[in-house]
């Protein structure tokens, strides 16, 4: 699976939008980009992932770069429960669930009243 | 989202001896499931692979003969730390596959062992 690139930490006010990015310059065509968090002392937590469009749900929206190299996650109105750690992920494609996950570092996210 | 649980959520130990940690898929039937590890303030890193019916596969460094995986069921995998020592202490994690998109995570396991 393809390196990914994360800032170590970052802070947000509450009810901004939270941007968080992520770098993957070597992802390959058949990798798809995760987006997930941790809680402290809890498991991590899916949010999103996307190949080559942007993607939204009811937790995020995931920008990709048209080169695919980088990719921003965007938390639009941050509460103080999304104070955790986001983990970007590069991975092999869907339906291969099964493979194993990569974390790095993450981005600690801290959103602050 | 599909549910997978851990048991127990804390365990408190003595040097020396065998704890089992227990990961269950809930509401769904799991092959494969994944073991992590997590130091404080550290990335999780993953341990093994526990494969229903077969042996698990450990990645490099992990030693087989202290960290037992046995996948029992299609819910059900167990990871037992025997002769535990203060260096395992550490919060473990479970996860499992559900559906073509997602890994579904347990709460975790920390286990400090005295």
């Amino acid at each position: 699976d393809a390196k990914t690139t994360q800032p170590p930490s970052m802070d947000c006010a509450e009810g901004r939008a939270a941007n968080l990015p992520c770098n993957h310059s070597t992802i390959s065509g058949n990798e798809y980009v995760y987006w997930y968090r941790q809680i402290h002392s809890q498991g991590p937590q899916y949010i999103i992932h996307g190949l080559k469009n942007n993607e939204t749900n009811e937790m995020a929206s995931l920008i990709i770069t048209e080169d695919r190299k980088s990719s921003t996650l965007i938390l639009p109105h941050a509460t103080l429960r999304d104070t955790a750690v986001y983990y970007c992920i590069v991975r092999v494609a869907p339906g291969n669930a099964g493979n194993m996950l990569t974390f790095g570092g993450g981005t600690r996210l801290m959103v602050k009243p | 989202g599909a549910v997978v649980s851990q048991h127990p959520s804390r365990v408190i130990c003595k040097s020396g001896t065998s704890v089992k940690i227990e990961c269950r898929s809930l509401d769904f039937q799991a092959t494969t499931m994944f073991w992590y590890r997590q130091f404080p303030k550290k990335s999780l890193m993953l341990m093994a692979t526990s494969n229903e019916g077969s042996k698990a596969t450990y990645e490099q460094g992990v030693e087989k003969d202290k960290f037992l995986i046995n996948h029992a069921s299609l819910t059900l995998s167990t990871l037992t730390v025997t002769s535990a020592h203060p260096e395992d202490s550490s919060f473990y994690i479970c996860s499992a596959p559900s559906g073509v998109n997602e890994q579904f995570f347990g709460p975790g396991t920390r286990l400090t062992v005295l």
